[in-house]
């Protein structure tokens, strides 16, 4: 079945470090792909999607693009921020017609000063 | 615009209790999605509803768990006779249509804490 495979964390980084977190998934047909951010004790905030190959997704710095031949999204940022710290996951919309999103485990995020 | 609400945002409930979980969608938004997050897990999918219709419930228990969206009011997640296992954080997330490509918004989910 459809699934998604996050890098496991938690990733700690210095305030202005690059940041990538990978994802990869395995799925039928075309889905499409989708970044959520997770602050603590809240719940998931869209950051960024892809609906097509080679389409990239941008959003507050970040970006992800839709590689088919690899069947990956990871997402990038070229300077985080301490405020950048939170749990990031990785999803698809699976093989159904119905939109149900299929989540990785995600990756917490820890930015020090 | 109002974002998805759910309430209540914590519910402790002692073992063989019912706990009901409300939802209520953002405005305009006729298609409701639930969710389960156990703890250090990802977001698993439970059921998908639209008014007065429960489109997929291929991730839903199958005992113990029910769902509804009425014509009016919130949808509601009904788990009966509670385990610990229920523990988790149940997102609900509503969008306006429904398909590969469309973005669901998740509101703030409510904490459930089975003693």
């Amino acid at each position: 079945g459809d699934s998604v495979t996050q890098m496991e964390g938690p990733v700690t980084l210095s305030e202005e470090a690059f940041l990538t977190i990978n994802c990869t998934y395995t799925a039928t047909g075309y889905p499409s792909l989708f970044w959520y951010v997770q602050y603590p004790g809240e719940g998931l905030q869209l950051l960024l999607k892809a609906t097509k190959a080679d389409d990239k997704g941008s959003n507050k710095g970040f970006e992800a693009t839709y590689r088919k031949e690899t069947t990956s999204f990871h997402l990038e940022k070229g300077s985080v921020q301490v405020s950048d710290s939170a749990v990031y996951f990785c999803a698809l919309t699976g093989s159904s017609n119905t939109g149900k999103l299929i989540f990785g485990q995600g990756t917490t995020l820890q930015v020090k000063p | 615009n109002a974002g998805v609400m759910q309430n209540p945002r914590h519910l402790v409930r002692r073992r063989g209790q019912e706990a009901r979980l409300r939802c209520s969608p953002m405005k305009g938004h006729s298609h409701v999605y639930w969710y389960r997050q156990l703890p250090e897990e990802g977001l698993k999918f439970m059921v998908y509803l639209q008014k007065e219709n429960i489109i997929d419930e291929s991730g839903m228990p199958k005992e113990r768990f029910s769902a509804e969206f009425p014509k009016e009011g919130p949808s509601i997640l009904r788990i009966q006779q509670v385990v610990r296992g229920d523990s988790a954080a149940y997102f609900c997330a509503s969008s306006p249509t429904t398909g590969r490509t469309d973005t669901q918004y998740f509101g703030p989910g409510t904490r459930l804490t089975v003693l």
